[in-house]
């Protein structure tokens, strides 16, 4: 099983201050997800991205694929308090088989107006 | 469109009875998840079935078991409850071409005393 380690464990910011998350592998993926979940709700889906380098944008979250695959980060811009919850990231492995996503245990993010 | 259903929301088992978690989902999807998901631990998978009439184990399968009843139904076994099993469950969709996100339900709550 290919693990994936998000860091910080924890954060609580300001609104209107800017943040990053990061998503982190020893192991290759051949895509990453990353997923918001709010309290008593299952994880919804933000973004996939494939492509080694990949960077991709929604509205104020930009998510980045590192160049060997291994890696993620999310970066918040302008943090709101409707962005508060829990950030996952999860990783697809390539190949035969890859019916099954591997999640990190998650960043629980906190903005407080 | 309700996506996926999940029921029930909530259940208190006592050691030993069995239940069976249901999930349901609309979107005509190919693969469907069982994951549970405990503090510190992340989201864990159970059970998951790549298409209709398969079934297959993923991380943490011992004391579930699953059934695909047809394509859009996937339920979860509990056939004697232990206070080990206590945790939050998702049942998740995925489109195995093209699209790669899961789509979750909002989960089922268990509490086994």
């Amino acid at each position: 099983t290919q693990l994936l380690e998000q860091s910080p464990q924890f954060l609580s910011i300001q609104e209107g201050e800017n943040l990053t998350v990061y998503c982190n592998s020893s192991s290759v993926f051949s895509s990453l997800q990353w997923y918001r979940q709010e309290p008593g709700e299952g994880p919804v889906l933000l973004v996939t991205v494939v492509t080694g380098g990949e960077v991709k944008k929604l509205k104020r979250l930009t998510f980045q694929f590192g160049d060997a695959r291994k890696d993620s980060s999310l970066h918040i811009t302008a943090a709101q308090t409707g962005d508060t919850g829990l950030y996952l990231c999860a990783g697809s492995e390539s190949g035969a088989g890859s019916y099954q996503l591997t999640f990190g245990k998650g960043t629980k993010l906190s903005v407080i107006p | 469109n309700a996506g996926v259903t999940q029921t029930p929301k909530f259940q208190v088992l006592k050691t030993g009875q069995s239940m069976t978690l249901q999930c349901a989902q609309d979107m005509n999807h190919n693969s469907m998840y069982w994951y549970r998901q405990d503090p510190g631990m992340g989201l864990r998978l159970i059970y998951y079935s790549a298409s209709e009439g398969t079934t297959d184990k993923g991380e943490v399968p011992n004391g579930y078991n699953v059934s695909r009843l047809n394509k859009r139904e996937f339920s979860l076994r509990l056939e004697s409850a232990a206070p080990s099993q206590t945790s939050v469950y998702f049942c998740a969709s995925r489109k195995t071409t093209g699209g790669r996100g899961y789509t979750f339900g909002s989960g089922t709550r268990l509490t086994v005393v």
